[in-house]
């Protein structure tokens, strides 16, 4: 099973910061990750695709990067609305099976 | 727009059963793949099943294997997942989720639909 690793698990920051979350796969996945948002009570948001694809409607100032083991998360500037907790995932494995990183809890500093 | 509405949460007791609906609108359902995603209270989140867009396969994870069923039907736009043998560790909110093409899973979420399994 492919396992994902995300850290770190939680960030303290500014508005106006830039943040940097990263997740780590334990082979590699070529571009087969995504990153979710998710605020308290709500169900997660899409907000990267194919690692570095943006999800329609989702504000230029988040960036994904990354291919096969190693891939990050960029918030370039934080706004309010971005303090939340988000989650990679891969995709990669046949039969399909699904891991979402242990999740990152952005907190205002 | 697309919408997932998740039904059929509540409370069962151990070794209970329980079967969740999901009712898609916006999009052409039969077309597109199907996902059950949970989350267990202040914990992160963990995929359950998936079924093919025409239902002719489905996949679990290794944890609801054998107990749990994913299933839909075309005709109704509604997704269901029937868990039996149910454990206090399934304690979770369920979400639906719908796939996509090409462009990898979980695109859109339903609200989520809360399942407590206790005595």
């Amino acid at each position: 099973d492919i396992q994902m690793t995300q850290s770190p698990s939680s960030l303290s920051a500014s508005v106006g910061d830039r943040v940097t979350i990263t997740c780590r796969a334990s082979q590699g996945i070529r571009n087969d990750l995504g990153w979710y948002q998710q605020k308290p009570g709500k169900a997660p948001k899409r907000l990267i695709y194919a690692a570095s694809s943006l999800q329609s409607g989702v504000p230029s100032r988040f960036s994904g990067s990354g291919s096969g083991t190693e891939f990050t998360l960029t918030i370039s500037s934080l706004q309010p609305e971005d303090f939340a907790t988000y989650y990679c995932l891969q995709h990669n494995s046949y039969p399909p099976q699904y891991t979402f990183g242990q999740g990152t809890k952005l907190e205002i500093k | 727009q697309v919408q997932l509405v998740e039904s059929g949460g509540g409370v069962v007791q151990p070794g209970g059963s329980l079967r969740l609906s999901c009712a898609a609108s916006g999009f052409t359902f039969s077309s597109y793949g199907m996902h059950w995603v949970r989350q267990a209270p202040g914990k992160g989140l963990e995929w359950v099943a998936f079924i093919r867009y025409d239902g002719s396969n489905k996949y679990y994870a290794d944890s609801v294997k054998g107990r749990f069923t994913i299933s839909r039907d075309n005709s109704k736009n509604t997704l269901y997942l029937q868990m039996n043998s149910l454990r206090a560790e399934d304690t979770a909110v369920y979400y639906c989720a719908k796939d996509t093409h090409y462009y990898g899973p979980f695109d859109y979420w339903g609200q989520g639909t809360l399942v407590t399994v206790s005595s």
